[in-house]
């Protein structure tokens, strides 16, 4: 099975921060990744496919990039909305593989 | 537009069965992987594996192989999660999930208690 190791598991940030998270894979997956959203008590959102294709309706102030084993998530300036918890999925094996989360608090 | 809706909460005893679905509409329910994920209390992310309903091939998180089943009912385009005997320890929500694509159930909220 693919592991995802992803870094840092928390962080904290001020609103208009630069953000960035890294998801690692235990073996190349191409651009198999999407990175999701999550807030308290509600279901994953997806904001980036294909590692770096940006999810219609998601704001442009979240990027993806990467390929094969080194993927990263951007948030350019962090808005108040943006405080919740990051995962990035991969999906070149079968099942599906998480990175454990980050927690993005004020 | 694709819809996956869970069915309802619900609250067991250590040892009872349960199965909870997951209704798809909006696409070809038989042309795409489903799976499920489950999210204990306070924790991340899990996928406990996949079903591609045609020909019913499953694919499980060896973390879960031996304690849940996943199955589908094709007619009505439905997949199940199913447990023959919870435990205090399978109390979590578990969502279902297209794999490679935003489509994601509610949730489905499994508390175990005595």
């Amino acid at each position: 099975d693919i592991q995802m190791t992803q870094s840092p598991s928390s962080l904290s940030a001020s609103v208009g921060d630069r953000v960035t998270i890294t998801c690692r894979a235990s073996q190349g997956i191409s651009n198999d990744l999407g990175w999701f959203q999550q807030k308290p008590g509600k279901a994953p959102k997806r904001l980036i496919y294909a590692a770096s294709s940006l999810q219609r309706g998601v704001p442009s102030r979240f990027s993806g990039s990467g390929s094969g084993t080194e993927f990263t998530l951007t948030i350019s300036s962090l808005q108040p909305e943006d405080f919740a918890t990051y995962y990035c999925l991969q999906h070149n094996s079968n099942p599906p593989t998480f990175g454990q989360g980050t927690k993005v608090e004020i | 537009d694709v819809q996956l809706v869970q069915s309802g909460a619900e609250v067991k005893k250590p040892g009872e069965s349960l199965k909870i679905s997951c209704q798809v509409s909006g696409y070809s329910f038989t042309t795409y992987w489903i799976g499920w994920v489950r999210q204990m209390p306070g924790k991340g992310l899990e996928w406990m594996g996949s079903i591609y309903p045609r020909n019913s091939d499953i694919r499980y998180n060896p973390s879960f192989q031996g304690q849940v089943s996943i199955s589908t009912d094709n007619s009505i385009s439905t997949a199940y999660l199913q447990w023959n005997s919870l435990k205090a320890s399978d109390t979590a929500m578990y969502y279902c999930a297209r794999p490679a694509s935003s489509y994601w159930g509610q949730g489905t909220q499994v508390t175990v208690s005595s």
